[in-house]
């Protein structure tokens, strides 16, 4: 069973610029989450889409989008980009529904901005 | 508001040794909890996890950990460090269901031969 598939792995951007991150989930799973890793603050949701729908939001500006397609994929945008964006975005998916289930991850994309 | 606290951000032990990682969270619901570990340039990986069924898990390479209500605690040990343990490690806490993951700082754990 494949896993979570991020892709680009490596992105440089400057500053100004969008980006847009892709996540492919795991087969079967419906709940995609976005998590932004950094060295000084550890790692921040950003945000987890069910079905389609936003179902739970981190605290970010609002540069910082995304959307969930019928089969599953994700992306997520950022518009503006800023140097602090610079981070490593990381991808996680679940089964979703109603009780708990663990999340899986991908492997990240690096963003680097200039 | 809800936390998650990984004391101490740098724990080295000797191949062979104990590996104890501490976790304390912030709740007085019991929570779903986890412990994750990251490979450098590699994403999360799934240690063990906690959901009600037992106080004590086994997750994968050995590790396993302890939910202890009375301390709100969820340490991460294995008897015998390998040098292919040396990575960081995330303790995670879900406070209900279909709540996002909430994660600590992290424990970067160093193996010394």
């Amino acid at each position: 069973k494949a896993g979570v598939t991020q892709t680009p792995r490596y992105l440089i951007k400057t500053r100004g610029q969008q980006v847009t991150l892709s996540c492919s989930p795991i087969s079967g799973h419906r709940s995609v989450s976005w998590y932004q890793q950094t060295p000084g603050q550890g790692l921040q949701f950003l945000f987890e889409y069910f079905s389609e729908t936003q179902r739970n939001k981190g605290n970010f500006p609002g540069r910082f989008s995304g959307r969930q397609f019928s089969n599953s994929r994700s992306e997520m945008n950022v518009s503006t980009l800023e140097l602090g964006d610079s981070a490593l975005y990381l991808c996680a998916s679940s089964l979703g529904g109603t009780d708990y289930q663990p999340q899986h991850f991908g492997d990240g994309t690096r963003l680097s901005i200039l | 508001a809800q936390s998650v606290t990984q004391l101490g951000s740098h724990v080295s032990v000797s191949e062979g040794a104990l590996v104890l990682l501490r976790c304390n969270y912030s709740s007085s619901v019991p929570p779903y909890l986890f412990w994750y570990v990251q490979y450098p340039n590699q994403g999360l990986q799934l240690l063990l996890k906690y959901t009600s069924a037992a106080t004590l898990v086994k997750g994968i390479n050995g590790f396993e950990a302890e939910f202890k209500k009375s301390e709100t605690s969820f340490h991460l040990t294995k008897p015998s460090a390998h040098m292919s343990d040396a990575a960081e490690y995330f303790c995670a806490v879900a406070f209900s269901g279909n709540t996002p993951l909430v994660f600590g700082k992290g424990t970067r754990l160093s193996v010394i031969a």
